[in-house]
């Protein structure tokens, strides 16, 4: 089965500041999702990716799937209070019936 | 209004209790899920259907049912609930159509079994 290890786990930075976090799979990527959700509350879609080399961005997040598709990562430029949360990727499995999600990543931004 | 809500958004319930979860969706999609997220592990799959006659168990099934209504509802019972199934639950649905399994979720429910 496929599993997805997301770095850093929790991340805590101060506001203005870049960062990145990462998606590792065990398997080759044919789609990968990343969502943020704020605590306790339902997860919000980001952005999908699903081919080799692909970025896409939504305002200050930037993601990207490397080539040899077995890793993303998630850029945020700028950090805003609003950037808090816990950031997850998910990643299409079995066939494409389903997802795997990785444990999340806590960001937390100091003003 | 929410595209997907869900019912209730806590419940505390007692050991042994049965309980139903609730899901509906405005969204027109054929793919439904049920997810449950525990802290240090993540979303995991209990129940998936793509129509309202294919019902397919996920990683954790056991001590969980799931009825699929409608097209547009989802109910997930636990028909005797443990202790370790406190957890958030999270309602998703997606459409087959789009090729890809882009997943839109509902707010949660926050179950505690004492």
């Amino acid at each position: 089965s496929q599993e997805l290890e997301q770095s850093p786990q929790s991340l805590i930075v101060q506001e203005g500041k870049n960062l990145t976090i990462n998606c590792t799979s065990s398997k080759t990527l044919y789609g990968l999702y990343w969502y943020k959700q704020k605590y306790g509350e339902g997860l919000i879609f980001l952005m999908m990716l699903q081919k080799g080399g692909e970025e896409k961005s939504h305002e200050k997040i930037t993601a990207k799937l490397d080539e040899k598709k077995q890793q993303s990562s998630l850029h945020i430029t700028a950090s805003q209070p609003s950037h808090a949360g816990i950031y997850l990727c998910g990643a299409d499995s079995g066939g494409y019936q389903k997802v795997t999600f990785g444990i999340g990543t806590k960001l937390q931004v100091i003003p | 209004d929410a595209d997907v809500t869900q019912t209730p958004r806590n419940r505390i319930t007692k050991t042994g209790k049965r309980i139903m979860l609730e899901c509906s969706q405005t969204k027109g999609h054929d793919r439904m899920y049920w997810y449950r997220q525990d802290p240090g592990l993540g979303l995991q799959l209990i129940y998936y259907s793509f129509d309202v006659k294919d019902i397919n168990k996920g990683e954790i099934s056991d001590g969980y049912s799931v009825s699929r209504q409608a097209q547009a509802k989802f109910s997930l019972s636990l028909e005797s609930a443990i202790p370790n199934q406190t957890a958030l639950y999270f309602c998703a649905t997606s459409d087959s159509g789009t090729g890809n399994n882009e997943q839109y979720f509902g707010p949660g429910t926050r179950l505690t079994v004492t």
